[in-house]
C-alpha cells in the first residue's frame, strides 16, 4: 500500500539557518504530493503541493520538487524564521480512491533566535 | 468562506459511552473525509463521502465507528461503547471533486476516554 516515510524531529535550528525536511514514499501509479503544516494550537494547514514529476511546489519560502527517480519531495527553506515552528507533514493522494491522503508522522521545527 | 467547522473542539467522555461528533465542510465541497491522528503520528485515513454517498471505509473503522452525511453537507462520526484507545484527535477535511484537489482541514475535535 501507499506509504509516506519523513525524517525524524525534533528539528532545532538557529534563525536564518537553511532547512531540509526528508521525505519519501511508495505509491502505486502517480501520486500528487504535499506538505501540510500544524501550528501550535491550529488545524493542518496546506504549504505547498506538485502533482507530477518534476513539478516545484513552493508557497512563503518553501519549495519542494517532485522527483519520482527518487520517490522524494523534501522541504526546503533557506532562512528560518522563529515563525516557521511547527509540525510539517508530508503527504500523498493516489490518483483513484477519492484521493485520500497518506501522511507521513510528522517532522517538528523548532526555529531560535 | 467560513472554512471547515467540526463540534465539539474537546470531548471527555467514560469507557463504554457513545459520542457523536460533526462536521461542517465548506459549502460548495462535495468530498469530505474523516481523519484520525493520534499523538505523535501524522492523521490516519477513516472514510469519506461524494455528496451523501460513504464510498470508502478504512480497516481501521471498526464496527463501533459509523459516519454519516445525510444531505450531502455536514457530516456525523458516532463512535459507539468508546474504549481508551479510541483516544485521539479526530479531523474532517473537505475539497471538491476534481482530479487533485486541496484538502482543507478543520480544527479537530479531541476525544479523550477515561
Amino acid at each position: 500500500g501507499d506509504s509516506v516515510t519523513q525524517m525524524e524531529g525534533p528539528v532545532t535550528l538557529s534563525e536564518e539557518a537553511f532547512l531540509t525536511i526528508n521525505c519519501t514514499y511508495t505509491a502505486t501509479g502517480y501520486p500528487s504530493l504535499f506538505w501540510y503544516v500544524q501550528y501550535p494550537g491550529e488545524g493542518l494547514q496546506l504549504l505547498l503541493k506538485a502533482t507530477k514529476a518534476d513539478d516545484k511546489g513552493s508557497n512563503k519560502g518553501f519549495e519542494a520538487t517532485y522527483r519520482k527517480e527518487t520517490t522524494s519531495f523534501h522541504l526546503e527553506k533557506g532562512s528560518v524564521q522563529v515563525s516557521d515552528s511547527a509540525v510539517y507533514f508530508c503527504a500523498l493522494s493516489s490518483t483513484g480512491g477519492g484521493n485520500k491522503l497518506t501522511f507521513g508522522t510528522g517532522t517538528q521545527l523548532k526555529v531560535e533566535l | 468562506d467560513t472554512g471547515v467547522s467540526q463540534d465539539p473542539r474537546h470531548k471527555i467522555t467514560k469507557r463504554g459511552q457513545n459520542v457523536t461528533f460533526r462536521c461542517d465542510p465548506i459549502s460548495e465541497h462535495n468530498r469530505l473525509y474523516w481523519y484520525r491522528q493520534t499523538l505523535g503520528q501524522g492523521p490516519e485515513f477513516l472514510t469519506y463521502f461524494q455528496n451523501e454517498a460513504q464510498l470508502e471505509k478504512s480497516r481501521l473503522l471498526s464496527d463501533r465507528f459509523s459516519a454519516e452525511r445525510p444531505k450531502g453537507s455536514f457530516s456525523t462520526l458516532e463512535i459507539q461503547r468508546t474504549e481508551q484507545g479510541d483516544s485521539a484527535m479526530y479531523l474532517c477535511a473537505s475539497s471538491g471533486s476534481g482530479l487533485v484537489e486541496t484538502q482543507y482541514f478543520g480544527p479537530g475535535t479531541r476525544l479523550l476516554v477515561l
